[in-house]
């Protein structure tokens, strides 16, 4: 158990609907990180951030979303889903700040999202 | 971005037997993990090795920074050592991580 927390576990959904993804970090990291994995784009890396604020932007589509609350959660919104948005999402934490050490990663169990 | 190949890109395995994984990046990193993905899909931390050698039971690591790779080294290795092994990185230039496409190992009984 990495002490990333992620809910739901599964979602289906409809296609043209939006979601909400929801992460924890660990105990005491400030910086959040969202992945997307699928079949054939493999591990991608969609956002950072960092207490609060945006860090890092990855291949993160205009129709999502995502922001990080004050008591550190963070939420992944997914809008007008449609069928190759069908993935695994995973949430990682870490210390973050500016030394390169307090960037290990910890991952979330993941988000499976099914479009029909 | 950073390039990250992985190799090979599948390992079968006997049960016991000793392997070596490759990971090369295109760019000087600061940060390099390696994580086993498991058939149920969940990603562990196995190592954080930006530079070095570390061990860990059975498994160890080591990246060569200066030449733009890292190994990760699986001995006497088990049917739960299967999964898919990724090697991901995030680079002086580039404030962003970057996986490479993992290596699937199936180590039979």
């Amino acid at each position: 158990d990495s002490g990333v927390t992620q809910t739901p576990k599964h979602l289906i959904t409809a296609t043209g609907q939006r979601v909400t993804l929801r992460c924890s970090p660990r105990s005491g990291d400030l910086s959040v990180y969202w992945y997307q994995q699928s079949l054939d784009q493999g591990l991608q890396f969609l956002i950072q951030y960092y207490n609060g604020e945006e860090r890092a932007k990855g291949n993160i589509l205009e129709r999502f979303s995502a922001q990080q609350f004050p008591d550190l959660h963070s939420e992944l919104n997914l809008s007008s889903l449609e069928l190759g948005d069908s993935a695994l999402y995973f949430c990682a934490s870490s210390l973050g700040g500016t030394s390169a050490s307090y960037n290990e990663q910890f991952f979330g169990p993941g988000t499976r999202l099914t479009v029909l | 971005g950073i390039q990250v190949e992985q190799s090979p890109p599948d390992l079968i395995l006997q049960e016991g037997a000793n392997s070596t994984l490759r990971c090369n990046f295109s760019d000087s990193v600061n940060n390099l993990q390696w994580f086993h993905q498991n058939p149920w899909g969940q990603l562990i931390n196995l190592f954080y090795i930006p530079s070095g050698t570390k061990q860990n039971g059975r498994l160890s690591a080591t990246t060569v920074a200066t030449e733009r790779y890292s190994l990760l080294y699986i001995s006497s290795s088990q049917t739960t050592d299967s999964g898919v092994y990724f090697c991901a990185v995030r680079g002086y230039n580039f404030n962003k991580f970057y996986f490479g496409s993992g290596t699937k190992l199936n180590v039979k009984p």
